[in-house]
């Protein structure tokens, strides 16, 4: 799996667009980028994942570059209920079917209002 | 739809005692996973199924059993409780038809004296 590096933690305010940035310099040709959060008390929750370019959902959108050594989750109008963890993982077919993730710490993403 | 049920949601063990954690799910999924998160830290793999009648170590198996008893359930025992397994543990479980996406339970707090 490839190692990933993000911030330990964020701060931003209420309706500002919020964007965390992962690195992942060895990243695999065949490797998927995803991201999860976690609230406090509760277990991870799947928000999106993409392999190259842009993809977006209803809740963020995931900026991948063409190199794809880095990307970048994008959380439009934050508000104090996304206050969370939120961690990078990357990892390829063979790691997916064995559920082999690795979260690292994660970027704790504090909303003020 | 339940989706990921856990029990107990806390549970209190004297050192070498023993006991069982339960999960269900009712997606229908084949893979099941036990996840601990230690405080300030990613969650780490203990154990998987990636289907029924079959389980296999993931990073942190020492001091665990599983049992997946049929598609639904994947309960892990700890025989003798240690005040190193003091944990938050999460079961989760995937649809195979998405790479990483994993449905997480919502844990249950362990606490060994």
């Amino acid at each position: 799996l490839a190692k990933t590096t993000q911030p330990i933690s964020m701060d931003s305010y209420e309706g500002q667009e919020v964007n965390i940035t992962c690195s992942h310099n060895n990243i695999a040709t065949n490797d998927y980028i995803t991201w999860y959060q976690q609230f406090p008390s509760q277990g991870p929750r799947f928000i999106i994942q993409g392999y190259k370019t842009k993809v977006t959902n209803e809740v963020a959108s995931l900026f991948i570059p063409a190199d794809r050594k880095s990307s970048t989750l994008s959380l439009p109008r934050v508000s104090l209920s996304d206050t969370a963890v939120y961690y990078c993982l990357v990892g390829g077919p063979y790691s997916s079917n064995t559920g082999k993730l690795i979260f690292g710490q994660g970027t704790t993403l504090q909303v003020k209002p | 739809n339940a989706g990921v049920t856990q029990t107990p949601k806390f549970q209190v063990l004297k050192t070498g005692q023993s006991m069982t954690l339960q999960c269900a799910q009712d997606m229908n999924h084949n893979s099941m996973y036990w996840y601990r998160q230690d405080p300030g830290m990613g969650l780490r793999l203990i154990y998987y199924s990636a289907s029924e009648g079959t389980t296999d170590k993931g990073e942190v198996p020492n001091g665990y059993n599983v049992s997946r008893l049929n598609k639904r359930e994947f309960s892990l025992r700890l025989e003798s409780a240690a005040p190193s397994q003091t944990s938050v543990y999460f079961c989760a479980s995937k649809n195979s038809q998405v790479p990483y996406e994993q449905y997480f339970g919502p844990g249950t707090r362990l606490t060994v004296t």
